[in-house]
């Protein structure tokens, strides 16, 4: 049973701080990893994609992936009360099935 | 407009009734899938398809159904056989099973 992790929360952080977010995955050879948000009563909208080891920048939004550790993080920068929302990690496996395995999501707050 | 629509968006259904779940996408998408949101869980796949013509069961399609007739509509039926119907169910999309997937806005359905 592939499985993701995340804590559910919620991260609460100031306005202007950065926020950490963290997914861990028992799928040892997963390929593409990704992130979606998911605002409350919305539907999820992706975000980030990340498929190798580093750093990938976009905009605000930072997604860093460690595959020998087994985790993909998301970091958002100058956090905005608009950045309030739940932040689900999407993993998807090497070969065989290409259905993804979803995180049941971090919620985020950012308070003034 | 390129893009995934859902409808209804609020869907009200007394037990024993049968109903089904409108998904239409215009972008020229091969595969098509159907998850369930559940308040604090995360994605359950019910349903997903790759090309016209052909679909497979998630890991929960007890008392649902699809058909994929053409290669824009993938619509779900939930039968009287669900148990516990009342979720948020979402649709979404992706070019082929190898990449990441959209998503539509998503219908609430609600038993009576």
């Amino acid at each position: 049973q592939k499985e993701v992790e995340q804590n559910s929360g919620p991260l609460s952080v100031p306005e202007g701080a950065i926020a950490s977010l963290n997914c861990t995955y028992s799928d040892r050879v997963s390929q593409s990893f990704f992130w979606y948000r998911q605002y409350s009563g919305k539907s999820p909208e992706l975000i980030m994609s990340i498929y190798s080891n580093g750093d990938k920048e976009d905009g605000r939004f930072t997604a860093q992936l460690n595959k020998a550790s087994q985790y993909v993080s998301l970091l958002i920068r100058d956090s905005q009360p608009s950045d309030s929302a739940t932040y689900l990690c999407a993993v998807y496996p090497s070969g065989g099935s290409y259905i993804p395995t979803f995180g049941r999501g971090t919620s985020l707050i950012v308070h003034p | 407009d390129g893009g995934i629509t859902q409808s209804p968006k609020y869907l009200f259904r007394k037990e024993g009734q049968n109903v089904t779940l409108s998904c239409e996408q215009n972008l020229n998408h091969d595969a098509m899938y159907w998850y369930r949101q559940d308040p604090g869980q995360g994605l359950r796949l019910i349903y997903y398809s790759q090309i016209v013509n052909d679909f497979q069961k998630g890991d929960i399609a007890e008392g649902y159904s699809v058909s994929r007739e053409k290669k824009e509509s993938f619509p779900l039926t939930v039968t009287s056989a669900q148990k516990n119907p009342t979720a948020f169910y979402l649709c979404a999309t992706s070019r082929d099973m190898y990449n990441e997937q959209f998503f539509g806005p998503g219908t609430r359905l609600t038993v009576l």
